[in-house]
């Protein structure tokens, strides 16, 4: 299958810093990306839809000044934490869709993990 | 709003059983719906998709059901192994304009561990 690559897999920061995630699509372009946050023991809960070219389209009661997504590439998407604060702490998970086959498969991948001290 | 519930929120089996984790949500219009593996602290893995017209689909030891109109879906596995120990998630696509829309909704996930 398809494989996406994030970065860093685990990013422990101070309050009120700021955290880039990068997201890849290694082997197919990805026009469109997801961002999710799962908390322990918690669904994955979808944070913002980025499109490549365009901006992000957010979900409900997800800030886009704090969470800024930018799609600059067919393979590459970021999400960067601003004034990060520990409610922040959580794990990131980013998926992109493959165009290719007519099921338009979303494929994940490994997530970051980010701990705000 | 779509939700989806999944049952048990953890088993633990003794391996060489089969078992089945459940699925279930409350809006039937869904494009499509699918079960993945998560390993802790790692990302998903797909394991089986089955699209709204479909009523199950299998890969190796694993079986997926899908009864759209009751908003359910199951997830088999044959003759467990400890490798199968993970979180296993449930996530439904819902139907959208011409086609799919693009949020997967997910479940909180059956925590299954298998004794050796």
């Amino acid at each position: 299958g398809a494989v996406v690559s994030q970065h860093p897999s685990r990013v422990i920061c101070k309050s009120g810093t700021s955290v880039k995630i990068e997201c890849r699509s290694l082997d197919f372009q990805a026009t469109t990306m997801f961002w999710y946050r799962q908390f322990p023991k918690q669904s994955l809960m979808l944070m913002a839809t980025s499109n490549e070219g365009s901006k992000a389209t957010y979900e409900q009661g997800v800030e886009k000044d704090k969470f800024l997504i930018n799609h600059a590439s067919l393979t590459l998407s970021t999400l960067t934490v601003t004034s990060a604060h520990p409610e922040d702490s959580s794990f990131y998970i980013c998926s992109a869709r493959d165009p290719r086959g007519w099921q338009e498969t979303q494929y994940f991948g490994p997530g970051t993990r980010l701990l705000v001290l | 709003k779509q939700e989806v519930t999944q049952i048990p929120a953890a088993l633990s089996v003794p391996e060489g059983e089969n078992l089945v984790l459940n699925c279930s949500f409350t809006d039937s219009a869904i494009y499509n719906l699918q079960w993945f593996r998560q390993d802790p602290g790692k990302g998903l893995t797909s394991l089986l998709l089955i699209q709204s017209s479909q009523r199950e689909q299998t890969s190796g030891r694993l079986n997926a059901s899908l009864d759209k109109s009751s908003g359910r879906s199951t997830l088999y596995i044959a003759a467990s192994q400890p490798g199968d120990s993970a979180t296993y998630l449930c996530a439904v696509r819902p139907e959208g304009f011409q086609g799919g829309s693009e949020k997967l909704v997910f479940g909180k996930g059956t925590k299954l561990t298998v004794n050796p």
